[in-house]
C-alpha cells in the first residue's frame, strides 16, 4: 500500500519568513495530493490540494509543488502569520474512485511573532 | 450547512470497557471515514462506508472495532472491549463523490479517546 513520510515533524520559524514542508510518497500510482492543516483544538480542513497533471499550484501565500519522477511533494507557505501556527498533514491517493487517502505524521508549524 | 458532527468529544474509560463513537457526516456526503491518530503519529485510515455499505475496512486493526452505518446516515464505532493501545483521536469524515474527483474530505472535530 502507499507509503507517505513526512518532514520536518516540528518547525519554528519568524514571523514574516517563509516555511517548507516536504512529503515524498511510495506508490507511483498516486495523483491527488492534498494539504490539511489543523488548528490546535479544531479539525483538520483542507487547504490546498493538486493533481498530478500539474508541478505546482498557488493559493495566496501557499503554494504546493509536485515532482512525480521523484515522487515528492511540498507545501511552501510565504509571509508567515503567527495564524499559519497549526499542524499541517500532506496525503496521497491513487486515482479510480474509493481509494483510500494516506496520510503523512503531520509537522507542528510554531510561527514566533 | 452543518459540519461533521462527532460525539462524544472526550471519552475516557477503563481497559476492558466498551465506548461508543458516533458520527454525523455532512448531509447528502454518501462517503463516510474513519479515521485515528495516535499522538504523534499519521491519521491513520479505518474503514470507509458508501452509503451503508464498508466499502474499504482494511485499516481496522481487530475485532474489537465494530463500525455501523444503518441506513447511511449516522455512524457508530464501537471499541469493546477496549485496551490501552486503542487510546488516540478518532476521527470521521465524509466527501460527496470520489468517483466524480470530488475528494475533499470533511473532517469532524474528533473524539478523544483516553483508556486507562
Amino acid at each position: 500500500g502507499e507509503n507517505v513520510e513526512q518532514h520536518p515533524s516540528t518547525l519554528s520559524v519568524q514571523e514574516g519568513d517563509s516555511a517548507v514542508i516536504k512529503c515524498t510518497y511510495s506508490d507511483s500510482a498516486s495523483n491527488y495530493f492534498p494539504w490539511y492543516k489543523q488548528e490546535l483544538g479544531k479539525r483538520p480542513q483542507l487547504i490546498i490540494d493538486i493533481r498530478s497533471n500539474v508541478g505546482e499550484k498557488k493559493d495566496q501565500r501557499i503554494a504546493v509543488t509536485l515532482n512525480k519522477t521523484a515522487k515528492h511533494f511540498s507545501l511552501h507557505i510565504t509571509e508567515t502569520q503567527p495564524e499559519d501556527s497549526a499542524v499541517y498533514f500532506c496525503a496521497a491517493s491513487r486515482p479510480g474512485g474509493y481509494q483510500k487517502v494516506t496520510f503523512g505524521t503531520g509537522t507542528k508549524l510554531q510561527v514566533i511573532p | 450547512e452543518a459540519g461533521v458532527t462527532q460525539f462524544p468529544s472526550h471519552s475516557v474509560i477503563e481497559k476492558g470497557q466498551t465506548v461508543t463513537l458516533r458520527c454525523d457526516p455532512i448531509s447528502g456526503h454518501d462517503n463516510l471515514y474513519w479515521y485515528r491518530r495516535v499522538m504523534g503519529k499519521e491519521i491513520k485510515f479505518l474503514l470507509h462506508f458508501v452509503k451503508e455499505s464498508k466499502q474499504d475496512e482494511s485499516g481496522m486493526p481487530n475485532n474489537r472495532f465494530l463500525a455501523e452505518r444503518t441506513g447511511g446516515t449516522y455512524s457508530t464505532l464501537k471499541v469493546q472491549p477496549a485496551e490501552l493501545e486503542d487510546s488516540g483521536v478518532y476521527f470521521c469524515a465524509s466527501s460527496q463523490d470520489p468517483l466524480l474527483s470530488r475528494e475533499k474530505l470533511f473532517f469532524g472535530s474528533g473524539t478523544q479517546l483516553s483508556v486507562l
